[in-house]
């Protein structure tokens, strides 16, 4: 299958700075990419949805300042958590998806906490 | 509503047969998925099934759908221990890139 990174693997910030992931698709181009969290022992919650070139489509209740999402090209999807606060901590994990409507790749995740 | 559910937990010995099962509530779902989560890790497509399908088997693998019910499941044939890990099934919404995870089940197997 299709491979997606994500960079860091894990980060520890403090409260207050901002942090950027980074998800990349590999060997394919992406057209949308996915951002999601995972609190611990819980599901996947959809975080945005991005399309290159394009503004971030964000879910109910995520505030869009707050998560910045960058979709520059069709490689390339950021995630930068501004302001962090120990509450942000969290499991990110981003996805990607081609031109086929029915496969989408996950990242390995990014583990970010916040002190 | 888009609840997506699951059992939590499930325990079986090596060799045997395990059967995830998940519920589902939007029937305009064209695309079912079942992806495995090893801890620490990201998610990994198992398999998937398009909704005019009742069963698709792929090796060990075997999905069911049930649209009726909006029920779905998967057979894990011969269970191994390295196939202890979370599986969450999955649905896409007709007329959306979204996919909307289930609660998660943890698959644990004893030797």
């Amino acid at each position: 299958g299709a491979v997606v990174s994500q960079h860091p693997s894990w980060v520890i910030c403090k409260s207050g700075t901002s942090v950027k992931i980074e998800c990349r698709s590999l060997d394919f181009q992406a057209t949308t990419m996915f951002w999601y969290r995972q609190f611990p022992k819980q599901s996947l919650m959809l975080m945005a949805t991005s399309n290159e070139g394009s503004k971030a489509t964000y879910e109910q209740g995520v505030e869009k300042d707050k998560f910045l999402i960058n979709h520059a090209s069709l490689t390339l999807s950021t995630l930068t958590v501004t302001s962090a606060h120990p509450e942000d901590s969290s499991f990110y994990i981003c996805s990607a998806r081609g031109t086929r409507r029915d496969e989408q790749y996950f990242g390995p995740g990014t583990r970010l906490t916040v002190t | 509503g888009e609840d997506v559910e699951q059992s939590l937990f499930l325990s079986v010995r090596e060799g045997d047969s395990s059967v995830i099962n998940c519920t589902y509530t939007d029937s305009s779902s064209t695309y079912l998925y079942w992806y495995k989560q090893e801890p620490g890790a990201g998610l990994q497509l198992l398999t998937y099934i398009f909704s005019n399908m009742d069963m698709k088997q792929d090796q060990r693998l075997t999905v069911l759908l049930n649209k009726k019910d909006k029920h779905l499941s998967l057979r894990i044939a011969d269970t191994q221990t390295g196939d202890s890990a979370i599986y969450f099934c999955a649905e896409s919404p007709a007329g959306t890139d979204k996919l909307i995870f289930g609660t998660g089940t943890r698959l644990q197997v004893f030797p």
